[in-house]
């Protein structure tokens, strides 16, 4: 299976300021997926990415918060806009075949806003 | 319709001792049922899976029971151990637009005793 690595792994943002997660793929993989986990809680899927064309969107999250880029196979990028306290919480990406029966995650991204 | 609902919360077993996490589900669209192990720090990683025209799956100490009627399934492991304390994710997974979806359970945080 593939082995995604994500940037950074943590970090402590002002709030009103924007932060970039990076999620590399080892290999060329049709779906890439980003998630929410608040600390302790299960997980939620923001949206998914989706190569050459804009992210598609999970009920309660919207483009302007939460930009998703797909340039390629083996690359996305999630970005947390206008950061508010509430926005503390762990974000994960996953990524796998379109029909995927089991999805790979990264060790994610621990993002504290003060 | 989309929710998985997963208990215990969190649950303590003794070296040795067998541990069972419980998941019932609605949407009958559902066709995939994999656990999830999540470390600390970690993503989580996929454990074992189930089809539902299959009753039990068995991994080494970690066993699928399914019940389609009752729609629920549960993940058994046996011998527990140190090791797999960890936070357990049950999933469902359908077939959304083009692509496979994800919903995760509320997670069962394990703790096995020495």
């Amino acid at each position: 299976s593939a082995v995604i690595s994500q940037k950074p792994s943590r970090d402590i943002c002002q709030r009103g300021t924007s932060l970039t997660i990076q999620c590399q793929v080892d290999s060329q993989v049709t779906m890439m997926f980003w998630y929410r986990q608040q600390p302790g809680q299960s997980l939620t899927l923001i949206a998914t990415a989706n190569q050459g064309s804009e992210a598609t969107y999970e009920s309660g999250f919207v483009i302007d918060k939460f930009p998703i880029s797909r340039p390629n196979l083996t690359f996305s990028t999630l970005t947390v806009s206008n950061m508010s306290p509430e926005d503390s919480s762990i974000y994960l990406c996953s990524a796998g075949g379109q029909l995927s029966y089991g999805y790979t995650f990264g060790s994610g991204t621990r993002l504290t806003v003060v | 319709q989309q929710q998985v609902k997963q208990s215990p919360q969190s649950l303590i077993v003794q070296k040795g001792g067998i541990s069972i996490i419980n998941c019932a589900y609605e949407n009958t669209a559902f066709d995939y049922f994999p656990w999830y192990q999540q470390f600390p720090g970690k993503g989580p990683a996929l454990l074992i899976a189930i089809r539902p025209d299959v009753s039990e799956k068995k991994e080494g100490r970690f066993t699928i029971s399914f019940n389609k009627s009752a729609k629920q399934f549960s993940l058994h492991i046996m011998d527990s151990q140190p090791g797999d304390s960890a936070t357990y994710f049950c999933a469902a997974s359908r077939i959304s637009g083009s692509a496979r979806q994800l919903t995760f359970g509320s997670g069962t945080q394990l703790t096995v005793l020495p």
